[in-house]
């Protein structure tokens, strides 16, 4: 059973226009979420992050908010650039239990950004 | 910059053979996980280790799969017997704190033929 889900497989942009990629979860346990980009052949790399007790988090071009109550989160990416064209994987980890520590991923967001 | 180090990057088995795995976190990360990754979907874990002992492999398959991190740094995963199934990217990643950013290396793209 999925408990990240990001429903769209792709998405195509514009350089300098915004991105969104959108990521929905289902366990109300969740209390950490992140952003992973991932490049062929490489491992991911680690983006943003934003605690459940906030709901946004800034870091550069990047932005990212939760919606708890709808258990829906957004990565923003202001402007667009070419380099940004990879698959993004959203995470989710609950502080608790004996499964701390343990990122529950999406399927991923193929992102393509064309000049 | 500290980087999760991997190796070997490809390895290509048959099926029934033995296959193993190294990863090398970042200096002082106490934490160290590895996933596997199956074209098309996330990362799912296989292991968590705290320092050298291990502290959730409920998604391990321990009937093939074996995990270790003996001194509590360098960890070795292996796969035996391999199985066509197994083909996948395993990814190691470390963490300086239970629960917070994990950090990942290149992966290992096994293949089992």
């Amino acid at each position: 059973d999925q408990q990240v889900k990001q429903n769209s497989p792709s998405l195509s942009v514009q350089e300098g226009r915004i991105s969104i990629l959108n990521c929905d979860y289902t366990n109300s346990m969740f209390d950490y979420f992140l952003w992973y980009k991932k490049y062929p052949a490489e491992g991911p790399t680690f983006l943003i992050s934003i605690s459940s007790i906030k709901d946004k988090n800034e870091d550069g071009r990047f932005t990212v908010f939760l919606n708890k109550s709808a258990k829906h989160l957004s990565l923003h990416i202001v402007p667009s650039q070419p380099g940004d064209s990879a698959v993004y994987f959203c995470a989710a980890t609950a502080d608790r239990g004996s499964t701390l520590g343990r990122l529950y991923f999406g399927r991923g967001t193929q992102l393509t950004v064309w000049p | 910059e500290a980087e999760v180090a991997q190796s070997p990057r490809y390895k290509i088995t048959e099926k029934s053979q033995a296959v193993a795995f190294w990863c090398d976190p970042i200096s002082g990360h106490a934490t160290l996980y590895w996933y596997r990754q199956i074209l098309g979907q996330g990362p799912e874990l296989l292991v968590q280790f705290q320092d050298e002992s291990v502290v959730d492999d409920s998604q391990l398959p321990k009937d093939r799969f074996s995990a270790e991190r003996l001194k509590g740094v360098d960890s070795t995963l292996k796969i035996q017997p391999a199985e066509l199934g197994d083909s996948a990217m395993y990814l190691c990643a470390s963490s300086a704190i239970r629960g917070y950013e994990q950090y990942f290396g290149p992966g290992t793209r096994l293949t089992v033929t």
